[in-house]
Parts: structure tokens; C-alpha cells; sequence
């Protein structure tokens, strides 16, 4: 079975600041994909990355960056000074490539960035 | 219209009543999901659909009725509904919900529903 644990219910920083989300998952898959979204206040949630489990380099997006290490079942998100409109959910999800596959969903991260 | 749209997005309902929640994608996706957020649970994934036919009814009570008359077009039919069901319901949709790809799915804005 899948599992996605996000441990962090909600975070404050203030502006500028670094912060890490973190996300481990579960899975019995060899070949699987995870995914981080944001869910701002409006309610959408809005797709931020996906990576396969075969590519394990880092990825980096302007002040995002995401660092993926399979040997702890971790991919873990950092924004780079943080802004105010920063300010959502954040969800890790993990989707195996077995014939009934689904998405997994972490319980999600709030985060407050604070002027 | 872009993406994935959702109406309305908030609706209030009795427990006798009956009502529809509609979800409309434009990005030519063969897959649509509805999924149900609580507060302080994680997404839950209702139905999924695969051009037009439901690949997956996750033990959803009966009061949820879902319609797929086109892979753009999914609908949520509501009756005799109960207070725990207020929720936000999210509609999404993907390039191919079956077995094997990456298949990210793009989110509508959802509904927001309460039921007293």
C-alpha cells in the first residue's frame, strides 16, 4: 500500500526567509512518481512538479527547489526566500504504476509567510 | 474557459434536498476525478473515470451519484445528504488515468458545500 507522511501541519516564517517542506513516502513499487501541488486560498489545487523514481537529481524552479533521495524515501521542497503569496497548503502525492494506480495525497502543510 | 472549471462554487443544501455539482475540463484529458477535502484530512478520492467509463468507486456512499456523459463534461449528483458530507469537493482531470503513466492531474477550484 501507499502511504505519504507529512509530518509538519503548519509553518510560519517570515519574508525572506528559507523554508523546507518535507514528505516522505511508502511505497512497494520500483517505478513510481511524486508530485507536489499548492492549494492557495482559493481552493485550486495547483500542480508544482512531478519526478520519476529513476531521476533522482535535484530540481530547481526560480526559488523552488525540490530534493528527491530514495534511499530515505524522501522528496522534500524548499522555497527560497519565502513571499507572502506563498502562502497555501502544500501537498506531497505519490502515484505507483500498478494496474489500479491511484494518487496518494500527504495531509498537507500550511504555510503562513508573515510581511 | 480554461482548465478545469467548477459550479457552482459554493452550495448550500438541506438534507432532504437534491442538487448537482458540475465539473468541466478544456484541456482535452481522456481521465476526470472527483476527490472530497475535509478539514484536517487528507484528499479523499471518490470516482474516476477513463473516457467516459468509472474505473473506481472508492466505497463512496450511495447519496453520491457521479455522471460522465463526455470525457469534458463529470457531474456529482447529491440526495438525502448528511452534515458530515459539508466538505470541499475537487474535480480534476488528466491526459490518461489508467495504468502506468505519470499522469499529473490539474485541479479545479472546486465547490464548497454545506449541508445542514
Amino acid at each position: 500500500a501507499q502511504k505519504v507522511t507529512q509530518a509538519q501541519t503548519e509553518i510560519s516564517v517570515v519574508e525572506k526567509e528559507d523554508v523546507t517542506l518535507d514528505c516522505v513516502y511508502e511505497t512497494r513499487d520500483t517505478t513510481y512518481y511524486l508530485f507536489w501541488y499548492k492549494q492557495p486560498p482559493s481552493g485550486e489545487l495547483v500542480f508544482l512538479i512531478r519526478r520519476n523514481s529513476f531521476d533522482e537529481q535535484n530540481e530547481i524552479s526560480g526559488r523552488y527547489s525540490w530534493n528527491f533521495q530514495k534511499s530515505t524515501s524522501s522528496f522534500n521542497f524548499t522555497i527560497t526566500a519565502s513571499q507572502v503569496v506563498d502562502s497555501a497548503v502544500y501537498f506531497c502525492a505519490l502515484r505507483d504504476t500498478g494496474a489500479n494506480s491511484k494518487l496518494t495525497f500527504g495531509k498537507g502543510i500550511t504555510l503562513s509567510v508573515r510581511p | 474557459e480554461t482548465g478545469v472549471t467548477q459550479t457552482p462554487r459554493h452550495l448550500v443544501m438541506g438534507m432532504t434536498n437534491k442538487k448537482s455539482l458540475k465539473c468541466e475540463q478544456h484541456l482535452g484529458h481522456n481521465a476526470m476525478y472527483w476527490y472530497k477535502q475535509s478539514a484536517k484530512k487528507p484528499l479523499e478520492l471518490m470516482f474516476v473515470y477513463n473516457f467516459k467509463e468509472q474505473t473506481e468507486n472508492n466505497s463512496v456512499p450511495s447519496r453520491f451519484s457521479p455522471e460522465c456523459p463526455n470525457s469534458s463534461h463529470l457531474f456529482l449528483h447529491l440526495h438525502t445528504l448528511q452534515p458530515e458530507d459539508s466538505a470541499l469537493y475537487l474535480c480534476a482531470s488528466s491526459h490518461n488515468g489508467l495504468a502506468g503513466g505519470p499522469d499529473e492531474q490539474f485541479f479545479g477550484p472546486g465547490t464548497r458545500l454545506t449541508v445542514l
